[in-house]
């Protein structure tokens, strides 16, 4: 059963333009997210996270929003550059854990 | 400086082989994990160790053994490869205290023939 689950696994945006890209997940005792970017033959690189006692975090050209009622989070980046191009993953977890619970991931394509 | 190193980056064998990765860490991180992204690219938590000690095992054939020398070094050795073993592994590591923030390693690419 796949607790986070990102639908769209591609998205094409104009430069310039935001990109959003959106994550789902099923498990309520999840309380921290986070969002990672991965480039081809890369590991992970963290972006930006978010605990769920708040529902914004905004770092730069990134902004993640968190919907604790419809269990939904949200990456929102603008404006969308060349190097954003990448396949972002979503990850959750419960800070007594330790572990993170990823996403499949979105393979976000910046047009120029 | 490499944060996260894995080696091999590239390891082709064959069924019924042993192989070992390595991972070690430069960041002083307290806590090492391994992954694993299958063809569907789902990334899934293998083990974690904190301090060399064993606190994540996921349903994971013991086939695999990770081991921590110390708590730089995570490494992952694998008995008696499978076809679908094939995939790629990651290594990452963390610091308690500091949010699930997890730094990963490039990945190790596994193919089992």
């Amino acid at each position: 059963d796949q607790q986070v689950k990102q639908n769209s696994p591609s998205l094409s945006v104009q430069e310039g333009r935001i990109s959003i890209l959106n994550c789902d997940y099923t498990n309520s005792m999840f309380d921290y997210f986070l969002w990672y970017k991965k480039y081809p033959a890369e590991g992970p690189t963290f972006l930006i996270s978010i605990s769920s006692i708040k529902d914004k975090n905004e770092d730069g050209r990134f902004t993640v929003f968190l919907n604790k009622s419809a269990k939904h989070l949200s990456l929102h980046i603008v404006p969308s550059q060349p190097g954003d191009s990448a396949v972002y993953f979503c990850a959750a977890s419960n800070q007594g854990a330790q572990k993170l619970v990823f996403g499949q991931g979105t393979r976000l394509t910046i047009n120029p | 400086d490499t944060a996260v190193s894995q080696t091999p980056k590239y390891l082709v064998t064959q069924m019924g082989n042993d192989k070992s990765i390595k991972c070690e860490q430069n960041l002083g991180h307290d806590t090492m994990y391994w992954y694993k992204q299958d063809s569907k690219k789902f990334l899934k938590i293998m083990f974690s160790y904190n301090n060399k000690e064993l606190i994540i095992n996921e349903t994971v054939p013991n086939r695999f053994s990770p081991k921590s020398p110390d708590k730089a070094h995570l490494n992952l050795h694998i008995n008696s490869l499978e076809l679908g073993d094939s995939a790629v592994y990651f290594c990452a590591s963390s610091q308690l205290g500091q949010g699930n923030i997890q730094y990963f390693g490039a990945g190790t690419r596994l193919s089992v023939l």
